[in-house]
C-alpha cells in the first residue's frame, strides 16, 4: 500500500496568516493527489485533485502544488470558517486510494 | 442538487451483520463508480470498497475483504454494503462517495453522503 504522511498534525495560526500543509507519499504518485476539508459533525469536501486543480465552488484561497511524492496545501489568507481538519489522498493506479492522516487547523 | 442519504446502521454485537445503503439522487447514478469510505471515533478516513458503474468489478480494503460486500441497484439509483462478522474495530461512520470522473477509475470524492454510525460492541 501506498502510504501518506500528512505534516503537520495539527498547527494554530490567526485570521489572514498564510497556511501550508504537506502531505508525502511512500512512492511517486505523479500528480495523483486530492486534498479533503472536514468539519466537524461534517462529510469531506473535496478542495483540489489533481494535485492543483481547484473543485468547483472552492475559493481561490486554496491552492495545491507538488508532484511525485511531495505536495502542499496552502492557504493563502486564513478566514475563520477554515478552521476544519484536512486530509490528503492519492488516487493513484492501486488499491487502497489511501488517506493521510490529517492536519487539524485552528484559528487563534 | 447531488444527494447521497445513507441508511442502515446501528447497534449490533460483534460477530452480527448490517447492510447499509446508499440512496443517490441529482446526477446518473449508472456511469459512476461509488465506494464505501469509513472514519473510526476521533480518526482519519480510510476507504473501505469500491464499485464500477456496471458492476462488474468490485474492491475492497484488506481489513474487510472476505467479510463486506458491496453491491448496486442501478435501476433503484442505490448502493450497498452488506457488513457481516463484525468487529469492534470496524466501528465507525460510513461514508458512500461518489467519483468526481464517472468511469476514470481515480477514486477522487466529489459528493459523499451524511454518514451512518456502525457500532459493534456487545
Amino acid at each position: 500500500d501506498i502510504q501518506m504522511t500528512q505534516s503537520p498534525s495539527s498547527l494554530s495560526a490567526s485570521v489572514g496568516d498564510r497556511v501550508a500543509i504537506t502531505c508525502r507519499a511512500s512512492q511517486s504518485i505523479k500528480s495523483y493527489l486530492n486534498w479533503y476539508q472536514q468539519k466537524p459533525g461534517k462529510a469531506p469536501k473535496l478542495l483540489i485533485y489533481g494535485a492543483s486543480t481547484l473543485q468547483s465552488g472552492v475559493p481561490s484561497r486554496f491552492s495545491g502544488s507538488g508532484s511525485g511524492t511531495d505536495f502542499t496545501l496552502t492557504i493563502s489568507s486564513l478566514l475563520p470558517e477554515d478552521s476544519a481538519t484536512y486530509y490528503c489522498q492519492q488516487s493513484y493506479n492501486s488499491l487502497p486510494r489511501t488517506f493521510g492522516g490529517g492536519t487539524k487547523v485552528e484559528i487563534k | 442538487e447531488v444527494q447521497l442519504l445513507e441508511s442502515g446502521g446501528g447497534l449490533v454485537q460483534p460477530g452480527g451483520s448490517l447492510r447499509l445503503s446508499c440512496a443517490a439522487s441529482g446526477f446518473t447514478f449508472s456511469p459512476n463508480t461509488m465506494s464505501w469510505v469509513r472514519q473510526a471515533p476521533g480518526k482519519g478516513l480510510e476507504w473501505v470498497s469500491g464499485i464500477t458503474g456496471d458492476s462488474k468489478f468490485t474492491f475492497y480494503a484488506d481489513s474487510v475483504r472476505g467479510r463486506f460486500t458491496i453491491s448496486r441497484d442501478n435501476s433503484k439509483n442505490r448502493l450497498y454494503l452488506e457488513m457481516n462478522s463484525l468487529r469492534v474495530d470496524d466501528t465507525a461512520v460510513y461514508y458512500c462517495a461518489k467519483d468526481l470522473v464517472p468511469g476514470d477509475g481515480r477514486w477522487e470524492f466529489d459528493y459523499w453522503g451524511q454518514g451512518t454510525l456502525v457500532t459493534a460492541s456487545s
